[in-house]
């Protein structure tokens, strides 16, 4: 089966510019999640979705960054305006549900540099 | 709250010793814990899991893993280095249930040739 795709899998902007990183998960996985992972650090969630709602938001900076997940598949992370702290990798990850549920399958992800 | 101990930021090793990479964790109620790695520019790929079975939990590549409760730990071994396993590697837990996974800071193997 496909793995998680992500796209772009790299982005340069200049500070308060936009930008938005997209997400299709493996087929058939309700749970999506995004994840931010700083240089030597391991990633830390930043939204979960299950099907089209998000369950678990309370990560995400809500004045800046804002996600999508129309329809319950492909999913979209936006930051606007970018800051030169943002500058990290965005992991998306999906997750089967039932009894494999706790199994998250992760994407290239997309290195973002603000300058 | 979950948490997730990785002693040593970095370790090497030689081509066909010991790999030994430390994780402890801390949780309230009895945790999932995985071992993920990650080569450059990639993403994470799931190398082992314990999810309450048996202690002893054999990954890909030949890696496996001890689930040890009463030392909070759940150190990754290989028996015999080989170069393709120099990678960064992430130790996460949660718990039951669909609640998030929690990474450790990661461990860079280095293999010495």
């Amino acid at each position: 089966e496909a793995g998680v795709v992500q796209s772009p899998r790299y982005k340069i902007i200049e500070k308060k510019q936009p930008v938005a990183f997209w997400c299709n998960p493996i087929s058939g996985h309700n749970t999506l999640y995004w994840y931010l992972q700083n240089l030597g650090q391991g990633p830390e969630l930043l939204i979960r979705y299950e099907n089209e709602e998000a369950v678990d938001d309370s990560q995400l900076p809500k004045d800046r960054f804002s996600a999508e997940r129309l329809k319950g598949v492909d999913s979209t992370l936006k930051i606007q305006p970018a800051e030169l702290g943002d500058s990290a990798v965005y992991l998306c990850a999906s997750s089967p549900g039932g009894s494999r549920s706790y199994e998250q399958y992760f994407g290239p992800g997309t290195r973002l540099t603000v300058t | 709250a979950q948490s997730v101990t990785q002693l040593g930021s970095h370790v090497s090793v030689s081509e066909g010793a010991l790999v030994l990479l430390r994780c402890n964790y801390s949780s309230s109620v009895p945790p999932y814990l995985f071992w993920y790695v990650q080569y450059p520019n990639q993403g994470l790929q799931l190398l082992l899991k314990y999810t309450s079975a048996a202690t002893l939990v054999k990954g890909i590549n030949g890696f496996e893993a001890e689930f040890k409760k009463s030392e909070t730990s759940f150190h990754l071994t290989k028996p015999s280095a080989h170069m393709s396993d120099a990678a960064e590697y992430f130790c996460a837990v949660r718990n039951s249930g669909n609640t998030p996974l929690v990474f450790g800071k990661g461990t860079r193997l280095s293999v010495i040739a």
